[in-house]
């Protein structure tokens, strides 16, 4: 299996900071990487796919990049509404796996 | 917009078989790849697998044994099945659309809210 480690685990940040999250896989995925938002009690919200195409509907403040083994979800200026859960999960293999998730959190 | 729903029991004994429905609302199930994905309390999320609507499957190797996902197109609804449960299956089951952006990509895009399913006798 592809093993999906994400840094940190959690930060405390401040509304309109500048939020980056790292995704390591362990070998390399191409940019076949999605990024997802989860609030408490509430389903996924897909935000970035093939590594850094926005999902229709998110905030151009969202960000994604990377390719190989290592990528990055950017918040750029961090909304009281983005408090929440980043994952990424690889899409180039079978099974597909998720990162642990990264715990963003009210400094 | 698409919508999707899990429905099933909340409660099964150890090793009885789990099974939980999503129904598609709001479009067809056609034409799209559709997941399962479950997360245990206070843990990260877990790859189940998926159907096309033709009924072709991807399962993940570490459930593959005891896993079933079928699809019934008439109702717009896919089920999972998952055989002799014990503690460790107790998590939040979801189902998701698989969406193919082109090019290999693809991306869960529309989820259901979640449903519990608790392990125990």
């Amino acid at each position: 299996d592809i093993q999906m480690t994400q840094s940190p685990s959690s930060l405390s940040a401040s509304v309109g900071d500048r939020v980056t999250i790292t995704c390591r896989a362990s070998q390399s995925i191409s940019t076949y990487l999605n990024w997802y938002q989860q609030k408490p009690g509430k389903a996924p919200k897909l935000l970035i796919y093939g590594a850094s195409s926005l999902q229709s509907g998110v905030p151009s403040r969202f960000s994604g990049s990377g390719s190989g083994t290592d990528f990055t979800l950017t918040i750029s200026s961090l909304q009281p509404e983005d408090f929440a859960t980043y994952c990424c999960q690889q899409s180039y293999g079978t099974p597909r796996t998720f990162g642990q998730g990264t715990k963003v959190e009210i400094k | 917009q698409v919508q999707l729903q899990e429905s099933g029991p909340g409660l099964v004994k150890p090793s009885e078989t789990l099974s939980l429905t999503c129904t598609v609302s709001g479009g067809s199930i056609s034409t799209y790849y559709w997941s399962w994905i479950r997360q245990p309390p206070g843990k990260g999320l877990e790859w189940i697998g998926y159907i096309y609507y033709s009924g072709s499957t991807n399962y993940n190797p570490s459930l593959k044994s005891r896993v079933t996902i079928s699809v019934d197109t008439s109702k717009n609804q896919f089920s999972l099945r998952l055989s002799s449960v014990t503690a460790a299956d107790t998590a939040v089951y979801y189902c998701a659309r698989r969406t193919d952006y082109g090019s290999g990509y693809y991306g869960m895009d529309v989820w259901g809210q979640g449903t519990t399913v608790t392990v125990s006798s």
